[in-house]
């Protein structure tokens, strides 16, 4: 079975910040991970994923995330905030690298202030 | 090129009744799924239809179901309509196992069950 931690419901930075959102993940089989993100009103955007080709991903709007195994994480990162990043994020788990019946984490709502 | 489109964006529905909610995948998208969003439960899967089979369920119950059709677009109905079906669905496309782009999501539809 597969299934998805993200810790902290809300995290708040300033502006040109690091922001930092944490995700652990646990799965039987070698996990395809993702991270979204949605803003008000809308669907999910992918910002990036990991197939197993690279420990460290990047994605867009400057963000990425590194898969540790021996930590069972894949947390998202990004150098400096912007206050165009404040959305909320999901980290989710899949069986197959295109993402199919994705297992979600509950979310985290990122505020960045001026 | 279009996007997933998914109407209505908006529902109001009674207690007891049915819907049936549409998806347009992207052109030449063969995989359609469907999630269910709400504030206590998150991002659900609900199935996945590819070439007009299901060929992933999730756990819900046999009141939601789902058809595609020969030109992929797919619904999804909800018989017995239950106050706690109130959520915002989204449908999401892809090209197969699109092993670079994955899934792409439409903006949802917001169901509300009074």
């Amino acid at each position: 079975a597969q299934s998805v931690t993200q810790l902290g419901s809300h995290v708040s930075v300033s502006e040109g910040a690091l922001v930092l959102l944490r995700c652990n993940y646990s799965s039987s089989v070698p996990p395809y991970l993702f991270w979204y993100v949605q803003y008000p009103n809308q669907g999910l955007q992918l910002l990036l994923k990991y197939t197993s080709a690279a420990t460290l991903v990047k994605g867009i709007n400057g963000f990425e995330a590194e898969f540790k195994k021996s930590e069972t994480s894949f947390h998202l990162t990004k150098p400096s905030a912007h206050m165009s990043d404040a959305a909320e994020y999901f980290c989710a788990v899949s069986v197959d690298q295109a993402g199919t019946a994705l297992i979600f984490g509950k979310g985290t709502t990122l505020s960045v202030s001026s | 090129k279009a996007g997933v489109t998914q109407t209505p964006r908006y529902l109001i529905k009674t207690r007891g009744q049915q819907v049936t909610l549409s998806c347009s995948p992207i052109s030449g998208h063969r995989s359609v799924s469907w999630y269910q969003q709400t504030p206590g439960q998150g991002l659900q899967f609900l199935f996945e239809y590819f070439s007009e089979t299901q060929r992933n369920k999730g756990n819900f119950p046999g009141r939601f179901s789902g058809r595609q059709f020969s030109n992929s677009r797919s619904e999804m109905n909800v018989s017995t309509l239950e106050l706690g079906d109130s959520a915002l669905y989204l449908c999401a496309s892809s090209h197969n196992t699109d092993r670079v782009y994955g899934y792409t999501f439409g903006s949802g539809t917001r169901l509300t069950v009074v």
